[in-house]
């Protein structure tokens, strides 16, 4: 299965809360996996990535944790700022070119 | 550097013209894409270049010619569109080994009229 999973669709968030985003994924042929920020009318910009045999990366508010046994790997944003209001995008890839997306999440952090 | 540059910004054509989307990065990178986003949607991956050299076409239509002149520039020809190709047409880069890690250019906004 070539598919990535991300849930919520939507996420409201408090100013200097936590936001969390999830991705589920079913092909153990997937070797990366990077986190994408966009904002409107922007392209997506790389913020985070990892690897499978690492369980959690951390730079800066921004951590991606990483299950291999459940399949399922998640940003986490810290301190959640309005200015990260943004549509995220989960993705992987099996060491080719090809990146397969999720379907985003649209963050909101509220003042 | 981590800069993909595109242009034009905006485009806005006519169904019989013929344009073109430009794209250029200096970091090196032998691989090149080109993605089409939809609102709300993830992008899409249409064309992939390696070492210069066509390796992916993700079934695109024939309207859509790609060109890659040398390793730091892409090309996208366009002519006859339809109004349903308006969207973000994205550019990306990546070294030509893994992980490939693609840094995305900030778009053209191409409307079809």
């Amino acid at each position: 299965q070539q598919q990535v999973k991300q849930s919520p669709q939507s996420l409201i968030v408090q100013k200097g809360g936590i936001s969390i985003i999830n991705c589920a994924y079913e092909n153990t042929a997937f070797d990366y996996f990077p986190w994408y920020q966009q904002f409107p009318g922007k392209g997506p910009a790389l913020l985070i990535a990892i690897r499978p045999d690492v369980s959690e990366k951390k730079e800066g508010r921004f951590t991606i944790s990483f299950n291999k046994s459940a399949k399922q790997f998640s940003l986490h944003i810290m301190d959640s700022q309005p200015g990260d209001s943004a549509t995220y995008f989960c993705a992987a890839n099996t060491g080719f070119q090809k990146l397969v997306f999720g379907t985003g999440t649209r963050l909101l952090v509220s003042p | 550097d981590t800069e993909v540059t595109q242009t034009p910004k905006h485009l806005v054509m006519g169904m019989t013209n013929k344009k073109s989307l430009k794209c250029e990065q200096h970091m090196g990178h032998r691989a090149m894409y080109w993605y089409k986003q939809k609102a709300k949607k993830p992008p899409e991956l249409m064309f992939v270049y390696s070492y210069e050299k066509l390796s992916i076409n993700e079934s695109v239509p024939s309207r859509f010619s790609p060109e890659c002149p040398n390793s730091s520039l892409l090309n996208l020809h366009l002519h006859a569109l339809q109004p349903e190709d308006s969207a973000l047409y994205l550019c990306a880069s990546s070294q030509n080994r893994g992980p490939y890690e693609q840094y995305f250019g900030p778009g053209t906004r191409l409307t079809v009229t």
